[in-house]
């Protein structure tokens, strides 16, 4: 069973400051890993994806990956109350496995930011 | 910007009975999921689809479930027999082919099973 776990939280920051989101994946071969904000009764929206070890930045926002740690993270800096959601961490499956394409999400971090 | 749509937004259904759901992915794009999300839980892969026929299922796409892809844009979940259960928010997604595999979300059915 390939699993994905998160700190479910709650996350509580005040404004301005950085919140740190953290991930880790059981299974050894996936490849390549999403980091989605959900809003309450809403879909997930994707926020960044990472293939390679290191990091990745977008704006605030930075996706850290470590394949030998089976980690990824993601960075908020300068958080705002309306980054308020649940992060989802999702894993895809090895290229080539029977499980490439199918996202494997876990449970969901909730991020407040308060003023 | 192209997204994907999903009907209805919300539906009801007695127990027993079979529903449709409906989703028209972006149109440049070729591979097809259907996630469920119940209440409180994690987001949940049921199926994905390509080239007209099923890719992989999970062990909750079970033989009451269907997909089909009936036209050239729309990509359908059937549900035959619902059970309590199946309550859930079901979210369909969508990927272009090649390197990009950023999978794209519509914003769901709420499915309610009474």
């Amino acid at each position: 069973q390939k699993e994905v776990e998160q700190n479910s939280g709650p996350l509580s920051v005040p404004e301005g400051a950085i919140a740190s989101l953290n991930c880790t994946y059981s299974d050894r071969g996936s490849q390549s890993f999403f980091w989605y904000r959900q809003y309450s009764g809403k879909s997930p929206e994707l926020i960044m994806f990472i293939y390679s070890n290191g990091d990745k930045e977008d704006g605030r926002f930075t996706a850290q990956l470590n394949k030998a740690s089976q980690y990824v993270s993601l960075l908020i800096r300068d958080s705002q109350p309306s980054d308020s959601a649940t992060y989802l961490c999702a894993v895809n499956g090895a290229a080539g496995g029977t499980s490439y394409g199918k996202l494997t999400f876990g449970q969901g971090t909730i991020l407040t930011v308060h003023p | 910007e192209p997204e994907v749509t999903q009907t209805p937004s919300h539906q009801v259904t007695q127990m027993g009975q079979e529903v449709i759901l409906r989703c028209v992915p972006i149109s440049n794009h070729l591979y097809f999921y259907w996630y469920r999300q119940i209440l409180g839980q994690k987001v949940e892969f049921l199926v994905s689809f390509y080239n007209n026929e099923i890719s992989e299922k999970s062990e909750i796409f079970d033989d009451q479930f269907s997909v089909e892809r009936p036209d050239g844009s729309n990509f359908t979940l059937k549900i035959r027999s619902t059970k309590l259960e199946d309550s859930a928010m079901y979210f369909c997604a969508s990927r272009t082919s090649g390197g990009a595999e950023t999978q794209y979300f519509g914003p769901g059915t709420r499915l309610l099973v009474l």
